[in-house]
């Protein structure tokens, strides 16, 4: 089983939606949370990071955590057709005396306008 | 402007070639790392080092080497030895007092 578990898509949604992007994980030793956004042969872009759980808001971005059920989320509110790229999560936990950052597979994602 | 550049964008290798990936950043950042992305796979690390003249393996680092002589650079080698290249790699740099990760624009290699 990986340690984080992201679902590929594609998911495709109309300008204007709201887009829902979930990962979750087995490891209850992770404490920081992010997302990136990567758009096609570029490097990833850090959208949102968070440490705790409850939500984190950003413009149309809300980052949700979930520590007790393992599971975080990222909202995309009225959604652009900018916003089509490859959603990446990730997250960090002790190890070895680092930071050991494990990402997910990534969500693609396209809006139609 | 502050960031983190990596070159060449494309990298053609010959069949036993060693390869040198560049990798610079002028964000006074102490960590760097090197990722290696597959299509459906997440990012895997390569190697990572926090300080200068320090670095350590990663998940996957066999078939590659690195060196950290400066605290801005952060050079990654695909030896011969590495026998499935073909991917998109990533430089990434961190500064202490952060947990987040900031990336390059990355360089895809191919073999010839």
């Amino acid at each position: 089983q990986k340690e984080v578990e992201q679902d590929p898509g594609p998911l495709s949604v109309p300008e204007g939606a709201i887009v829902s992007l979930n990962c979750t994980y087995s490891n209850s030793a992770f404490q920081y949370f992010m997302w990136y956004r990567q758009y096609s042969r570029k490097g990833p872009e850090l959208l949102m990071y968070t440490y705790s759980s409850g939500n984190k808001e950003d413009g149309r971005f809300t980052a949700q955590v979930d520590k007790s059920s393992k599971y975080i989320s990222l909202f995309i509110r009225d959604s652009q057709p900018s916003d089509s790229a490859t959603y990446l999560c990730a997250m960090s936990r002790p190890s070895g005396g680092y930071q050991k950052v494990t990402f997910g597979t990534g969500t693609k994602l396209q809006v139609i306008p | 402007d502050g960031g983190i550049t990596q070159s060449p964008k494309y990298l053609f290798r010959k069949e036993g070639q060693n390869v040198t990936l560049s990798c610079e950043q002028n964000l006074n950042h102490d960590a760097m790392y090197w990722y290696r992305q597959d299509p459906g796979q997440g990012l895997r690390l390569i190697y990572y080092s926090q300080i200068v003249n320090d670095f350590q393996k990663g998940d996957i680092a066999e078939g590659y080497s690195v060196s950290r002589e400066k605290k801005e650079s952060f050079p990654l080698t695909v030896t011969s030895a590495q026998k499935n290249p073909t991917a998109f790699y990533l430089c990434a740099s961190r500064a202490d007092s952060q947990e987040t990760q900031y990336f390059g624009p990355g360089t895809r290699l191919l073999v010839l």
